[in-house]
């Protein structure tokens, strides 16, 4: 079975721009979250998607959107970006997402490593 | 978000057993304890969770103190393959009735030969 995949695994954008990245999740895994990790703030959660809808948010700026589409592939999109905004991004799929009282495996994806000039 | 404490580093001999400590005193009753760990340039992959009793597997065995105010994860026999950051999660309930997982700084676990 395929792993999680993203793309690009790499980019480099200039402040002020916007930038999309994507997940593709394993076959059969309906919820996908995005993570956030830099050095200095360590690994945060950003959202989870779960059959098209947002189902979970982290605790950060409206310039941070996602999507999720018919097939479970999500984006999520960064506009209007910062500096702080370089870091690797995540994303992780599981089959029923973070159910409550209970226990969903994530698989991570390799990441994409955004760096922002 | 209950958090976890973790040391920053810890280092081991190859093929000695490892026991890397998590102390969350604020957990609450529903709350999994979940363990990912990272290897050099790869995303966080899933070691081992539970709840209350002590849990076994594959990979490693969790042991969780009766108060569930800490808990401590053992590698069994330590391989250089096992050298990682390893994070130690709750699961935290959100307002909408799922739960997200809140990680905290990790333990670097270095393997020596």
């Amino acid at each position: 079975k395929a792993g999680v995949t993203q793309t690009p695994r790499y980019l480099i954008k200039t402040r002020g721009q916007q930038v999309t990245l994507s997940c593709s999740p394993i076959s059969g895994h309906r919820s996908v979250s995005w993570y956030q990790q830099t050095p200095g703030q360590g690994l945060q959660f950003l959202f989870e998607y779960f059959s098209e809808t947002q189902r979970n948010k982290g605790n950060f700026p409206g310039r941070f959107s996602g999507r999720q589409f018919s097939n479970s592939r999500s984006e999520m999109n960064v506009s209007t970006l910062e500096l702080g905004d370089s870091a690797l991004y995540l994303c992780a799929s599981s089959f029923e997402g973070l159910a409550v009282g209970g226990h969903n495996e994530q698989f991570f994806g390799p990441g994409t490593r955004l760096t922002v000039l | 978000d209950a958090k976890t404490t973790q040391p920053n580093s810890m280092e081991s001999n190859e093929e000695e057993p490892v026991h890397l400590p998590c102390n969350h005193s604020t957990i609450s009753g529903t709350d999994y304890i979940h363990w990912y760990r990272q290897l050099p340039s790869q995303g966080p992959e899933y070691v081992i969770h539970g709840l209350t009793s002590n849990v076994n597997n594959r990979m490693a065995s969790l042991a969780i103190a009766e108060d569930r105010k800490s808990s401590t994860l053992i590698l069994h026999r330590a391989t250089l393959r096992d050298a990682a950051v390893y994070y130690c999660i709750l699961s935290a309930s959100t307002q909408g009735g799922s739960e997200k997982l809140v990680f905290g700084k990790g333990t670097k676990l270095t393997v020596n030969p």
